[in-house]
């Protein structure tokens, strides 16, 4: 199957700061990518909707300006987390589709952000 | 709007035994349903999905789930399962413009 690399896969960044995660489909392009946010023992929340070329859709309630999402290419998607604070910790996962039909979605292997 | 609803948050069981994880989702068009699995501190794999046609779906590693139209709903079931399938199961459905929307979780603890 089509493999998504996400990268870091654990942060800890201190409070104020930025950081960025990337989510890069190895062996496919991907027209969409999906960024998800998830707290301990609880299910996936999703943030934005990024396509490549293109300003992403943020869901309700998602900080379009705290959460910047780049999707520049057909391979990458950028999410950044500006001036992060403590309840930004959470674990952040991507997925990728490819193609507008594709029923199918890869997902990467998640982000464990801790902002101290 | 489309939604999925997992009906059991914890599901304990022991070694070997049959195990279904519950899933009911509502939409009022077509409907494309998956089953992922989540090991701790990873991202989701896929298990299984229904897209159209047979409504009983299998996974490689025996699990399967079947498509009740009537009953809306997507359960998946095991009919032996190993203490390496401890983990959290989500369901999920395909909204239009294809984002994922997935049910609470449900945790399957696999006892010796």
């Amino acid at each position: 199957g089509a493999v998504v690399s996400q990268h870091p896969s654990r942060v800890i960044c201190k409070s104020g700061t930025s950081v960025k995660i990337e989510c890069r489909s190895l062996d496919f392009q991907a027209t969409t990518m999906f960024w998800y946010r998830q707290f301990p023992k609880q299910s996936l929340m999703l943030m934005a909707t990024s396509n490549e070329g293109s300003k992403a859709t943020y869901e309700q309630g998602v900080e379009k300006d705290k959460f910047l999402i780049n999707h520049a290419s057909l391979t990458l998607s950028t999410l950044t987390v500006t001036s992060a604070h403590p309840e930004d910790s959470s674990f952040y996962i991507c997925s990728a589709v490819q193609g507008a039909q594709n029923t199918e979605a890869f997902f990467g292997q998640g982000t464990r952000l801790t902002v101290v | 709007a489309q939604s999925v609803t997992q009906l059991d948050s914890q599901v304990p069981v022991f070694e070997e035994a049959p195990v279904e994880l519950r899933c009911n989702y509502s939409s009022s068009v077509s409907v494309y349903l998956f089953w992922y699995v989540q090991y701790p501190n990873q991202g989701l794999q896929l298990l299984l999905k229904y897209l159209s046609g047979s409504t009983l779906v299998e996974s490689i590693n025996g699990f399967e789930a079947e498509f009740n139209k009537s009953q809306t709903s997507f359960h998946l079931r095991k009919p032996s399962v190993h203490i390496s399938d401890t983990a959290e199961y989500f369901c999920a459905t395909r909204h239009q413009g294809g984002k994922l929307i997935f049910g609470q979780g449900t945790e399957l603890s696999v006892k010796p």
